[in-house]
């Protein structure tokens, strides 16, 4: 079973929020581990959004916009990046990925499509 | 404003070795943490390697720790990736990445191409 778990696709319309899961392994508490999302547009560098790990450490990437932002849900063992407001341009693969045993580990990868 | 240059990216046999070069300016090389990442085509981000600030700490993926060697000179202001017994599935795009400490990958370069095929 992979370290974090993402599902392939996600779609959503303009204007709507768009609300992306990473599921750390079981017996990985995501309780521990700041989370970091990063955004890869067709033909592009991935580009660091935010991290979160809680309401007291996390923090916005450079010129992210506010309508990105980080949470988790204990419940299930999962990191979550929620956008709102969709826009055409918020089209792009969506990775998530943690600092874990002295490696860093990347989600495979959500594929959001706004239509 | 942070330039990362990759080179050394080609095709290479299975078995073969190659060694990637990236070289870096607008910003003081030797004060951050450097790392290569990788991205087969159509695939997603995979971490390759970490060598922090004075290359005291180095950290590789399971995937490559054995053939690969991360190195840097800071005087050069370069990262290098020494990759011995390539094999397919290390075809990828070959990123260098910085990072402050153990952080977010701030500035990407623009990647290499390894192809390793028969």
């Amino acid at each position: 079973q992979p370290v974090l778990t993402q599902p392939t696709s996600l779609s959503a319309s303009p204007g709507a929020s768009a609300r992306f899961t990473c599921t750390l392994r079981s017996g990985i508490n995501v309780g521990t581990y700041r989370i970091y999302w990063y955004q890869q547009k067709p033909g592009s560098l991935p580009r660091y959004l935010l991290r979160y790990k809680s309401d007291s450490d996390k923090q916005q990437g450079s010129g992210v916009p506010s309508r990105f932002s980080g949470s988790k849900d204990a419940s299930t063992n999962a990191g979550l990046l929620l956008i709102s407001g969709l826009q055409s341009e918020d089209e792009a693969d969506y990775y998530c990925a943690i600092w874990y045993s002295s490696t860093w580990v990347f989600g495979g990868g959500t594929k959001l499509t706004v239509l | 404003e942070v330039q990362l240059v990759e080179s050394g990216g080609g095709l290479v046999q299975p078995g073969g070795s190659l060694r990637l070069s990236c070289a870096a300016s607008g910003f003081t090389f030797s004060s951050y943490s450097m790392n290569w990442v990788r991205q087969a085509p159509g695939k997603g981000l995979e971490w390759v390697s970490y060598i922090s600030s004075s290359s005291s700490t180095i950290y590789y993926a399971d995937s490559v720790k054995g053939r690969f060697t991360i190195s840097r000179d800071n005087a050069k202001n370069s990262l290098y990736l020494q990759m011995n017994s390539l094999r397919d599935e290390d075809t990828a795009v070959y990123y260098c990445a910085r990072s402050e400490l153990v952080t977010n990958f701030d500035y990407w370069g623009q990647g290499t191409l390894v192809t390793v095929s028969s």
